[in-house]
């Protein structure tokens, strides 16, 4: 599975869009990029995933550039309640049964 | 909207008891998973099962010991609790070909004493 690189933290303000950014430069052409975050003393939760085209739930975008080395998961309207780590993960569909998660983004959202 | 659900939260044992942790999903997914997470760590599985009655071990499976007898139940068991278990300890469901999109339950924080 491709590595992923991600910046510690981030703040952002309630109400406004978060744009948390994911580096994956030596993604190959079937890996896939997803998305989970974890709130504190919680279980992780699915985010979003997507392979080349960007992607949109109830919850996020997704946004994955042209040459693939990168990927934006987008929060359209912050809220208290997404402050959270916010894990970038690239890997094959059905690689390996286990999810890895790297260190993440510590998304703070500030009221 | 899936529904993974574990029996405790929070759950102090002694050294040596025997400890069942109990999980629960309500989306008739056929793989379930257990995990335990440490600071420094990350997520390590101890268990998998595809199927009922089915299982495989993951990375870290010494020490427990896993049952699916029904579809919607996976319960990891500590035969002989030691302190080096205290963790997290999450559940994960999803469906049958789709490991990469797991769902987790609110995890129960053991601590062995």
């Amino acid at each position: 599975d491709a590595k992923t690189t991600q910046p510690p933290s981030m703040d952002c303000a309630e109400g406004r869009a978060a744009n948390l950014p994911c580096n994956h430069s030596t993604i190959s052409g079937n890996e896939y990029v997803y998305w989970y975050r974890q709130i504190h003393s919680q279980g992780p939760q699915y985010i979003i995933h997507g392979l080349k085209n960007n992607e949109t739930n109830e919850m996020a975008s997704l946004i994955i550039t042209e040459d693939r080395k990168s990927s934006t998961l987008i929060l359209p309207h912050a809220t208290l309640r997404d402050t959270a780590v916010y894990y970038c993960i690239v890997k094959l569909q059905g690689s390996a049964r286990q999810l890895t998660f790297g260190s993440g983004t510590q998304l703070t959202v500030l009221p | 909207d899936v529904k993974v659900t574990q029996s405790s939260r929070y759950l102090v044992k002694r050294t040596g008891e025997k400890v069942f942790l109990e999980c629960v999903q309500d989306m008739d997914h056929e793989n379930m998973f257990w995990y335990r997470q440490d600071p420094g760590l990350g997520l390590r599985l101890i268990y998998f099962s595809y199927d009922v009655k089915m299982k495989e071990k993951g990375d870290i499976p010494e020490g427990y010991s896993v049952s699916r007898e029904k579809k919607e139940r996976f319960s990891l068991i500590l035969e002989s609790a030691s302190t080096n278990q205290t963790s997290m300890y999450l559940c994960a469901s999803s469906v049958e070909g789709a490991t990469d999109t797991q769902y987790f339950g609110p995890g129960t924080r053991l601590t062995v004493l």
